[in-house]
């Protein structure tokens, strides 16, 4: 299985700034994708992080706002911009692993003040 | 898209109990997959299951994917099980996964 880590584990903002979350694989990957967790919610897809190629969005979710990166096969970056109180939430990336499994790396946990 | 619900909505049982825990699905699915969020919020991955059963431990999982629906059973209940158990599924080739809105599990010692 894949081993996926997240930086930052944990932030604090303040409205109206971005933060950027970086995903770092141990192994080339061809799919990664990122979903957000609302406080007591379940998860959501925001968007597939394709290679070499724009990143897919979900209904509800625009570049603008989520800006992703994916330099190579093993890295990507989801940016939170113009943060509001309203995005505070736990946000994952997964990847594909050994077929059709999807595993997570352990989350960033975002607090916007 | 394909809708997931799961039941019950919250458990809470003592320690050594058994449970079973319900995931049913609107549509065919290809990917079938049961995780456990811990307290710290990491997502386990507990089986990849999108027909018949599997073993692990104390935890076993069947999906009966003609009916659309998949069981996970907790034998011997341990306090480190609590959490909240999701069902995700994908339909197609795009391996995008719909969560179903969990089972909040709470083993009391």
């Amino acid at each position: 299985s894949a081993v996926i880590s997240q930086k930052p584990s944990r932030d604090i903002c303040q409205r109206g700034t971005s933060l950027t979350i970086q995903c770092q694989v141990d192994s080339q990957v061809t799919m990664m994708f990122w979903y957000r967790q609302q406080p007591g919610q379940s998860l959501t897809l925001i968007a597939t992080a394709n290679q070499g190629s724009e990143a897919t969005y979900e209904s509800g979710f625009v570049i603008d706002k989520f800006p992703i990166s994916r330099p190579n096969l093993t890295f990507s970056t989801l940016t939170v911009s113009n943060m509001s109180p309203e995005d505070s939430s736990i946000y994952l990336c997964s990847t594909l692993s050994g077929g059709e499994t999807q595993y997570f790396g352990p989350g960033t946990r975002l607090l916007v003040l | 898209g394909i809708q997931v619900e799961q039941s019950p909505p919250d458990l809470i049982l003592q320690e050594g109990a058994n449970s079973t825990l319900r995931c049913n699905f609107s549509d065919s699915v290809n990917n079938l997959q049961w995780f456990h969020q811990n307290p710290w919020g990491q997502l386990i991955n507990l089986f990849y299951i999108p027909s018949g059963t599997k073993q692990n431990g104390r935890l076993s999982a069947t999906t009966v994917a003609t009916e659309r629906y998949s069981l996970l059973y907790i034998s011997s209940s341990q306090t480190t099980d609590s959490g909240v158990y999701f069902c995700a599924v994908s339909g197609g080739s795009n391996y995008k996964l719909t969560f179903g809105k969990g089972t909040l599990l709470t083993v009391n010692p």
